[in-house]
């Protein structure tokens, strides 16, 4: 079936350095659509990106992803992290339903 | 405003107990869902409901049920809870057709002793 791998556990960064969260899926479905939702302690998760072409750069709030079918991956990054970046972080493959992966904890340290 | 809400925040009961949680959408969208996020915060499809078609996960237990009266409302109903119900639960909506965002509401922490 579907699956989503993220990056395991606890990121920690400081502050400006680079971020970059792994996500890799398995689909028997050639049109995947892929998400990175993120959630901040005490809220409720939110979308922050989505793809579904392939090989084309996505953006929101700082953050980037390109979608790559032919090594099915959709990595989040940052070019320089901040303290409020701390949260969270889903990616999410869409088939038939919304699955989500376990989820990546990131913590940013001044 | 237009948003998810959910109700109660919080609900504390006995193993056995029947709990139900509400939810309700105020931004037009056509389909609803129930996850459960656990202690290890991962976060699980439980139901979706588009329109009157429901669509059960088939790894929920049959002691949990969703009830929808309109397009706006979902909620859920545990019959006899265990303590590994134990967990926050989030209701969400989107548009159907093609991947659309998901919106959250804050979700119902509920807690089994």
């Amino acid at each position: 079936g579907d699956s989503v791998t993220q990056t395991e556990g606890l990121v920690t960064l400081t502050e400006g350095l680079p971020v970059m969260l792994n996500c890799t899926y398995q689909t028997i479905y050639s049109n995947p659509f892929l998400f990175w939702y993120v959630q901040h302690l005490n809220e409720s998760p939110r979308l922050l990106l989505k793809s579904f072409t392939d090989n084309k750069r996505t953006e929101h709030q700082g953050f980037h992803a390109t979608l790559h079918k032919s090594s099915s991956s959709f990595h989040l990054q940052k070019s320089s992290a901040q303290l409020s970046d701390s949260a969270l972080y889903y990616c999410a493959y869409m088939g038939y339903k919304l699955t989500f992966g376990t989820g990546t904890s990131l913590l940013v340290d001044p | 405003e237009t948003a998810v809400f959910q109700t109660p925040n919080y609900h504390v009961t006995q193993v056995g107990n029947e709990v139900s949680f509400n939810c309700k959408q105020t931004l037009g969208h056509d389909t609803m869902y129930w996850y459960k996020q656990d202690s290890k915060k991962l976060l699980k499809i439980m139901f979706s409901y588009n329109n009157k078609q429901l669509i059960v996960n088939e790894t929920v237990p049959r002691r949990f049920s969703p009830q929808s009266s309109d397009k706006a409302h979902l909620n859920l109903r545990i019959k006899s809870v265990e303590p590994e119900d134990s967990a926050v639960y989030l209701c969400a909506s989107s548009s159907s057709g093609g991947a659309h965002e998901q919106y959250f509401g804050p979700g119902t922490r509920l807690t089994v002793l």
